[in-house]
């Protein structure tokens, strides 16, 4: 069974820097594609960065391209976003997901329980 | 970016009855391999999404067989042919074949 908690979330004042991890387990997680998703209070998804099943290729939203990092420890089985220069409107729960990826497209999201950054002075 | 549209943004359905919820994207979804690359998710009240459908018409793992998806290119369709109590929730279509990933608006559903 696909399992994915984060943790890391908090309250940081803007401009400050803040690291979620993603713990994966029930799934060879060497083997997926990761992302990371989030949605604001009383918003919707949005989508902020992927990362290939071996690290070789990134990808980021524009809204935070520049500030935040993702990364991944297949060793340990874990999924990193660093952020950096947050900034309020970053504020959200941010949940990691395993994507599929056929060397087409993305699909087939299975999603953590989020966790909460609150970015507030 | 792809541009999702869904609508209606809210749906108040009566147990036992059907729903449909549509999803528009602002470019093709559909691919030359004939994969549409487009999920429905649900997401209930204080949790985190959960996925329904994927590639356009394929139920997920587990998902009642209430729930159908359908549609080609930049025109979808989420069915449930009878609503049940437990299908209140926020649903979203998604597509992934071109990044960013991006989301339609969600549609709520409530019971009557």
């Amino acid at each position: 069974q696909v399992q994915l908690v984060e943790s890391g979330g908090g309250v940081v004042q803007p401009g400050r820097s803040l690291r979620l991890s993603c713990v994966a387990s029930g799934f060879p997680f060497s083997s997926y594609v990761m992302h990371w998703v989030r949605q604001a209070p009383g918003k919707g998804l949005e989508w902020v960065a992927l990362i290939w099943h071996d690290g070789g290729h990134k990808e980021y939203a524009d809204s935070v391209k520049g500030r935040f990092t993702i990364s991944r420890d297949n060793s340990k089985n874990t999924l990193n976003l660093e952020m950096s220069s947050l900034r309020v409107e970053d504020t959200a729960v941010y949940y990691c997901a395993r994507g599929n990826y056929d060397s087409v497209g993305y699909y087939h999201f299975n999603w953590g329980q989020g966790t909460l950054v609150a970015v507030s002075s | 970016d792809i541009v999702m549209t869904q609508s209606p943004l809210s749906l108040t359905v009566t147990p036992g009855e059907p729903a449909s919820i549509s999803c528009r994207s602002s470019q093709s979804l559909l691919h030359r391999n004939r994969q549409n690359y487009l999920d429905w998710y649900l997401q209930k009240p204080g949790q985190s999404p959960l996925l329904l459908i994927y590639l356009g018409s394929t139920r997920a793992s587990g998902v009642p067989e209430r729930f159908s998806g359908s549609g080609s290119g930049t025109d979808f369709t989420l069915k449930i042919n009878r609503v049940e109590a437990e299908d209140v929730g926020i649903y979203y279509c998604m597509q992934a074949l071109q990044t960013p990933a991006t989301f339609g608006q969600g549609t709520k559903l409530e019971i009557k």
